[in-house]
């Protein structure tokens, strides 16, 4: 079975970090881009951040360029986001999603919380 | 970039058929593919169109999606509406290595 399992959330003060993760199973993890995307409490989908299947393109949203970093670990068929000066404004329910072809997502975890508050 | 905006909400009785729009800000609706997302309260979101107008494995053919370029504008019909359906459905398109949601529309099958 295809599966994403995301961790590593939790309740964070402000400018504090975290580092999400992802583990894979079902697929080739390897042959594919994985994404980010966020929805925060009533709210809809924000995409965060994309890589490529070999690490060789990352791309932000202009939200949390210079603060979040996305990285892979083929080998352990992991996704990792670091959050780094977290805000309030970055609670959400994070979700990791495999990327067929790069520009959408068919396969989504259920998604981890990340509650910044002081 | 671009902006997709869609209907807050919608409401249909069972056995009906709904539509909801999104309609793309600048550039052409057929520039780049568009993807349909369905997301149930307290779950996360699933495919329910991708490309424009293919449906995956396992959703049923009451759901097709549709471009119109005229209209710059993408359309999800759900027909022979089952109270399952209910839920928020998202929009989707790409735009310079970036996915771009649809503010989200509320189906109400009542």
């Amino acid at each position: 079975e295809v599966q994403l399992v995301e961790s590593g959330g939790g309740l964070v003060k402000p400018g504090g970090s975290l580092r999400l993760s992802c583990a894979a199973s079902g697929f080739t993890f390897s042959s594919y881009s994985m994404n980010w995307v966020r929805q925060a409490p009533g709210k809809g989908l924000e995409w965060v951040s994309s890589i490529s299947s070999s690490s060789s393109y990352i791309y932000y949203a202009d939200s949390v360029k210079g603060r979040f970093t996305i990285s892979r670990d083929n080998a352990k068929n992991s996704l990792y986001l670091q959050m780094n000066s977290l805000r309030a404004e970055d609670t959400a329910v994070y979700y990791c999603a495999r990327a067929p072809a790069g520009s959408w997502g068919d396969v989504w975890g259920q998604g981890t919380t990340v509650t910044v508050s002081s | 970039n671009f902006m997709l905006t869609q209907p807050h909400s919608v409401s249909e009785s069972p056995g009906k058929t709904v539509t909801i729009s999104c309609t793309r800000s600048s550039g052409s609706i057929a520039s780049n593919y568009v993807q349909w997302y369905q997301q149930r309260p307290g779950s996360a979101p699933t495919t329910v169109i991708y490309e424009d107008n293919q449906r995956p494995s396992g959703v049923p053919d009451r759901f097709s999606g549709s471009i119109d370029s005229s209209s710059n504008s993408a359309s999800l019909t759900i027909s022979g509406l089952k109270t399952e359906d209910e839920a928020d459905y998202y929009c989707q398109s790409y735009d310079s290595s970036r996915w771009v949601f649809g503010g989200g529309t509320k189906l109400t099958v009542l």
